[in-house]
């Protein structure tokens, strides 16, 4: 059973199209994230969601829109997509603030031609 | 603000060879320390982590040891496998932050 999903694996798009990723995590887990990872395999965190609220929002355009249900899912939704969205997107879910490891997705390839 | 720096990659080793990835960091207090590696195609998978000053983890012939005096967290392996062969990454989390900062990765290939 996949402890962190995401949906779809690849996508491939059009620019100005709008698209979402969806991500569930099975964990029971109270935090959730986005992270974009580049050609270059540099990671860099994009929202980090605790118990659905928003606490970190790191200089994301605002094209880019997380949604989170509830504590089990956190959503991405990108509007009029880039050619420089062109990225793999990792969703990952920790326990709490503590000394805990974040478990990983795996990643949705996302092209924008 | 905190930081992770890894060794530039890529690393070529032959196979049953020694290992070391160097890992420093900087950041207040004491964070928790970690190494994942990433598979091609595949998300990352947590390695080892360590908590505090000296500690040590350990997972599958893997090794990194806090140490707070020098800032660091380098891998090590006694000897590789090509199965090892993959991207691994070194990251930090502060007490009470909701992010994980990581380093750029190192790819590693073993040969046969």
């Amino acid at each position: 059973d996949t402890a962190v999903s995401q949906t779809p694996k690849y996508l491939v798009t059009q620019m100005g199209n709008d698209k979402s990723i969806k991500c569930e995590q099975n964990l029971g887990h109270d935090t959730m994230y986005w992270y974009k990872q580049d050609s270059k395999k540099f990671l860099k965190i994009m929202f980090s969601y605790n118990n659905k609220e928003l606490i970190i929002n790191e200089t994301v355009p605002n094209r880019f829109s997380p949604k989170s249900p509830d504590k089990a899912h956190l959503n991405l939704h990108i509007n009029s997509l880039e050619l420089g969205d062109s990225a793999v997107y990792f969703c990952a879910s920790s326990q709490g603030g503590g000394a805990t490891e974040a478990f990983f997705g795996q990643g949705t390839r996302l092209t924008v031609v | 603000g905190d930081s992770v720096t890894q060794m530039e990659g890529p690393v070529t080793l032959s196979e049953e060879a020694f290992l070391t990835i160097n890992c420093t960091y900087t950041a207040t207090g004491y964070p928790s320390l970690f190494w994942y590696v990433q598979y091609p195609g595949e998300g990352l998978q947590l390695l080892l982590k360590a908590t505090k000053a000296d500690d040590k983890g350990s997972n599958k012939g893997f090794e990194a040891t806090y140490r707070k005096e020098t800032t660091s967290f380098h891998l090590e392996k006694g000897s590789v496998q090509v199965s090892d062969s993959a991207v691994y990454f070194c990251a930090l989390r502060r007490e009470g932050t909701y992010k994980y900062i990581f380093g750029t990765g190192t790819r590693l290939k073993v040969l046969a």
